[in-house]
């Protein structure tokens, strides 16, 4: 099936600790984001790409990376730099020529 | 002020009503708008997008999109039970610019 996989679901992290969130997507889509959520708020921009090899910090990269090695994979990593990680990750992605962007199910993290 | 604004509810319809959702922009160049649904606990789906001024209709729901006042709303007819979610509003520039700049929902529930 086609569509946006995100793992893992659900992370826990010790403190100090960096972690990676993987996503992974087979629509051949050219752009790839990854937005944060803290609940009962909107969706914030951490990084986003809009090619192989490329990648753009969005509204809140401080302690956050990613790579963007093929078309079909975004890694985002929470670093130990990041001090309020719990949050649901959501990656999303959007063919080339179209505004409209589809998202994964979403990673939830929690610092323990 | 919020780039985008949205009443974060609860707004409590009974079932059967209309249901109206409503959503204030900042940026006058921005072009392409969405409504995405978020199930509590899900990912965010698509539900609607506009470009132009005017309404879109697409069975139960009707974005209208008002430029020159920088707003947009969603109207859900016939309110279901299982349309109670939260209910997001996204703005993007377009023309190239990949980031949409979300506003942190309104939580809408249908009263059976």
């Amino acid at each position: 099936d086609g569509g946006i996989t995100q793992s893992p679901k659900y992370l826990f992290r010790k403190e100090g600790q960096n972690v990676t969130l993987s996503c992974e997507q087979n629509l051949n889509h050219d752009a790839m984001y990854w937005y944060r959520q803290d609940p009962g708020q909107g969706l914030r921009l951490i990084y986003y790409s809009q090619i192989v090899n490329d990648f753009q910090k969005g509204d809140i990269a401080e302690g956050y990376s990613v790579s963007r090695e093929k078309k079909e994979s975004f890694p985002l990593t929470v670093t130990s730099a990041q001090k309020n990680p719990t949050a649901f990750y959501l990656c999303a992605s959007k063919p080339g020529t179209a505004y409209t962007i589809y998202f994964g199910e979403g990673s939830w993290l929690t610092v323990v | 002020q919020k780039e985008v604004e949205q009443n974060s509810g609860p707004l409590s319809v009974p079932e059967g009503a209309i249901a109206s959702l409503n959503c204030t922009y900042s940026d006058r160049v921005s072009q392409s708008f969405f409504w995405y649904r978020q199930y509590s606990g899900k990912s965010p789906e698509l539900i609607m997008s506009i470009y132009s001024n005017g309404d879109k209709e697409d069975g139960r729901f009707t974005a209208q999109l008002n430029k020159a006042s920088q707003y947009v709303s969603l109207l859900i007819r016939d309110s279901q039970p299982s349309d109670s979610a939260t209910y997001l509003c996204a703005v993007g520039r377009g023309f190239g610019n990949e980031k949409l700049t979300f506003g942190t929902g309104t939580r809408l529930t249908i009263i059976p």
